[in-house]
C-alpha cells in the first residue's frame, strides 16, 4: 500500500495565520483526501483532491478557508487560513491506492492560540 | 441513525485473550471494508482490508465480513499490550472519487499485562 510522509508533525499557530501542511505520497495516487480529526473523536472528511481537478469540499468546509493544491500524482497541501482557535485539530491527509485501500500520514497536530 | 455503528468501548481484557471488535451498517451498497488502528497522537494505520463477504486472515489479526447482516468483525488472537490502541473501522461503496469513507466512531481497546 501507498506510504505518505505528512509534515509538519504538529505545530502552535497564532490566530488569524495560516498553516500549509503537506504530504507526499510513495507512489503515484489518483485521490487524496483531507480529513480533520478533534481529540477523542472519528475523522471528518474536508475534501477529495484529484489532480488536474479543483477539489471537492464536503459540506461546512469552503476553498476559501482550506485552500487545496495537488499538482502532480504524488503530492497535495492543505492550508488552513485565518486560523481560530476552533481550527485546533489534527489534520490528516490520506490516499488510496487500488486494491490495497486507503492508507494515511501520521497527521498533523495544529493547535491555535 | 448512523450509518456505521461501532461500539465505543472502551474494551479491556487480559493479555493472551482474544478480541472481538464489531461494526454494523444500514448501506447495503457498501462493498469494501477496512480496519484500521490509531495509537494515541498518530495517524490511523490500515490493518485489514476486504472486499465484499468472507474471512481474510493476517498473522493475529482476522476480518470477517456478513454482507447479508451487515455485520463486519476484527479478531486479535494471542492480544498483547502492543494492541492497546483505538480501533476503527470503514467503509466505502467504491474506490472512486465519488465514493466516500464512513468510518465508524471507534473502539478503545486495552490489553492488561
Amino acid at each position: 500500500s501507498a506510504v505518505i510522509s505528512q509534515k509538519p508533525s504538529r505545530d502552535i499557530c497564532q490566530r488569524g495565520t495560516s498553516l500549509t501542511i503537506q504530504c507526499q505520497v510513495d507512489s503515484q495516487v489518483t485521490m487524496m483526501f483531507w480529513y480533520r480529526q478533534q481529540p477523542g473523536q472519528s475523522l471528518t472528511l474536508i475534501a477529495t483532491a484529484n489532480q488536474g481537478s479543483e477539489a471537492t469540499y464536503e459540506s461546512g468546509f469552503v476553498i476559501d478557508k482550506f485552500p487545496i493544491s495537488r499538482p502532480n500524482l504524488t503530492f497535495s497541501t492543505l492550508t488552513v487560513s485565518n486560523m481560530s482557535p476552533e481550527d485546533s485539530s489534527i489534520y490528516l491527509c490520506s490516499a488510496a491506492a487500488q486494491g490495497h485501500g486507503y492508507t494515511f500520514g501520521s497527521g498533523t497536530r495544529l493547535t491555535v492560540v | 441513525q448512523k450509518e456505521v455503528e461501532q461500539d465505543p468501548g472502551p474494551l479491556s481484557v487480559p493479555e493472551g485473550a482474544i478480541v472481538s471488535l464489531n461494526c454494523t451498517y444500514s448501506n447495503s451498497a457498501f462493498q469494501y471494508f477496512m480496519w484500521y488502528r490509531q495509537y494515541s497522537r498518530k495517524g490511523p494505520e490500515l490493518l485489514m482490508y476486504t472486499y465484499s463477504s468472507g474471512n481474510k486472515e493476517d498473522g493475529r489479526f482476522t476480518a470477517q465480513v456478513d454482507k447479508s447482516s451487515k455485520y463486519i468483525s476484527l479478531f486479535i488472537r494471542d492480544s498483547q499490550p502492543s494492541d492497546s490502541a483505538t480501533y476503527l473501522c470503514a467503509m466505502t461503496a467504491g474506490v472512486s472519487s465519488a465514493s466516500k469513507i464512513i468510518f465508524g466512531s471507534g473502539t478503545r481497546l486495552s490489553i492488561r499485562p
